[in-house]
């Protein structure tokens, strides 16, 4: 059973668009929620991160919604550009155990 | 450059060998974890140690085995190799238990 569930599973936008990628899970016991990006050949690096008593935070063109009742979590990228193509990963976190969710492949088009 | 060290960087072997794949945290780092990541797939959790210590246990097949040494550094074993065992396997560590995980670039296994 996967404990966070990700779409889309790919996406493309043109640059200056906006990328949303959305998550939801099940176990209201995760309280911590970090969103990952993967360039290809590389390990995943943090991007942002939540704690659920937020409902929304910003780092630069990089958003994180939260919305407790609804179990659901998004990362908005703004402004978006070719050097944000990669994959993004979203997770949810339980004591010491992180879950990721499947992956995002996002493609920027100049 | 996260800091976390695996090696190797790939390795090549065939159906019911044994491997080990290593990883050295970032300094100060005390809790290690080992991922699976099958092609175009996500992050699957094996394993995680602290300082030593066992800590959590994910979807980890009885064939891989893993430990922590007392200098921080860990190690995956993967025996009885299946084609379907092929991946990237990633560590990542962290300084507590619940905070940022930093990964290593990966070993990329691959069983023929």
């Amino acid at each position: 059973q996967q404990q966070v569930k990700q779409s889309p599973q790919s996406l493309i936008v043109q640059k200056g668009g906006i990328s949303i990628i959305n998550c939801a899970y099940e176990n209201t016991a995760f309280d911590y929620f970090p969103w990952y990006q993967q360039f290809p050949g590389k390990g995943p690096a943090l991007l942002i991160a939540i704690r659920p008593d937020v409902s929304e935070k910003k780092e630069g063109r990089f958003t994180i919604s939260f919305n407790k009742s609804a179990k659901q979590f998004s990362l908005h990228i703004m402004d978006s550009q070719p050097g944000d193509s990669a994959t993004y990963f979203c997770a949810a976190n339980n004591f010491n155990k992180f879950y990721f969710g499947s992956g995002t492949k996002l493609n920027v088009k100049p | 450059d996260s800091g976390v060290t695996q090696t190797p960087k790939h390795l090549i072997t065939a159906t019911g060998q044994r491997v080990t794949l290593r990883c050295s945290p970032r300094s100060g780092d005390l809790s290690v974890y080992w991922y699976q990541q099958s092609l175009d797939q996500g992050l699957q959790f094996l394993i995680q140690y602290y300082n030593g210590e066992e800590r959590a246990k994910g979807n980890i097949l009885e064939r891989f085995s893993a430990q922590q040494f007392p200098d921080l550094h860990s190690e995956l074993n993967l025996s009885s190799l299946e084609l379907g065992d092929s991946a990237l396997y990633f560590c990542a560590s962290s300084v507590v238990e619940d905070g940022e995980l930093f990964f290593g670039e990966g070993s990329r296994l691959t069983v023929l």
